[in-house]
C-alpha cells in the first residue's frame, strides 16, 4: 500500500522558532511537493521537487525553504515562524518522467501547525 | 491552466448515485481532467483522471462531454464514507514544472441516511 507520512499531525510554536516539518515516501517516487490548506483559500503550492536536491518555488514560497537529500524525504522548513504561518500543511509524491502529469498525487495526513 | 467552476454544495441519499459536475469550458486539447476529495481531516485522495473517453475505476466513473467543457464524476451507490469536498482539476501535461495539482474551492458532497 502507497505511503506518503508526515512527522507530526499537530505542532505547536512560537514566533521567530525554526520549524522543520518532514515528509516520507516509500514509493520512490521521484516528484514531492508542499502545500498548505487554508480555509477559504484551498490548497496552495508552496514547493515541489522533482529529483533529489532539485526544488522549484510553487506559488507561495515566501517565508519558507525545503531540502531534499535523499529520494524518500522532503523537508519543509519555516526559518522564523510567524502567526501567519499557522496552517495545515499537506506532503505529497508522484511518479516523475516525462509523463508525470498523469501520475496520480498520493497524499500524508497532514501537519496542523499552530505558531503563537 | 483552465479554471474549473463547480457547485459549493450538494446533497445524496445513501445508496443513491451522486452526480458532482464540473465546468472546464477554456480547457485546452492536452490538458487532464483529474478528481480529487479530501474527507475532513486528511490529505486528498486521488480519484479518478481523463482526457477524452469516459473512465470508470473501482471508486467512480467520470463522464467527459464530446467537446470536453463539462465533466462529471459519479459515484454509483453513494455512502457515508464519501461525504467529503470533491476537488475538480485541470492540468496541462508537459515540464517538470507543470507538474503540481491547482486545488480550486470544490464542492462538499454531504451523504445522508
Amino acid at each position: 500500500d502507497v505511503k506518503v507520512t508526515q512527522s507530526s499531525r499537530y505542532l505547536v510554536k512560537r514566533t521567530g522558532e525554526k520549524v522543520f516539518l518532514e515528509c516520507v515516501q516509500d514509493m520512490d517516487h521521484e516528484n514531492m511537493f508542499w502545500y498548505r490548506q487554508d480555509p477559504g483559500l484551498g490548497l496552495r503550492l508552496i514547493y515541489f521537487s522533482y529529483d533529489v536536491k532539485m526544488k522549484e518555488k510553487g506559488d507561495i514560497p515566501e517565508g519558507y525553504s525545503v531540502s531534499r537529500e535523499k529520494k524518500e524525504r522532503f523537508s519543509l522548513i519555516l526559518e522564523s515562524a510567524s502567526t501567519n504561518q499557522t496552517s495545515m500543511y499537506l506532503c505529497a509524491s508522484s511518479l516523475g518522467g516525462h509523463y508525470s502529469i498523469t501520475y496520480e498525487q498520493y497524499f500524508g495526513p497532514g501537519t496542523r501547525l499552530t505558531v503563537t | 491552466d483552465a479554471k474549473t467552476t463547480q457547485p459549493t454544495s450538494m446533497d445524496c441519499a445513501e445508496g443513491r448515485a451522486a452526480n458532482l459536475p464540473c465546468n472546464h469550458s477554456t480547457i485546452s486539447g492536452n490538458e487532464y481532467v483529474y478528481w480529487y476529495r479530501q474527507i475532513h481531516s486528511q490529505g486528498p485522495q486521488y480519484i479518478i483522471h481523463g482526457l477524452k473517453n469516459n473512465e470508470t475505476n473501482e471508486m467512480a466513473s467520470l463522464i467527459i462531454t464530446e467537446d470536453r467543457k463539462s465533466s462529471t464524476l459519479i459515484l454509483p451507490h453513494a455512502t457515508l464514507r464519501d461525504t467529503a469536498v470533491y476537488y475538480c482539476i485541470v492540468r496541462v501535461a508537459g515540464n517538470q514544472a507543470g507538474t503540481a495539482l491547482i486545488f480550486g474551492k470544490g464542492t462538499t458532497l454531504s451523504v445522508s441516511s
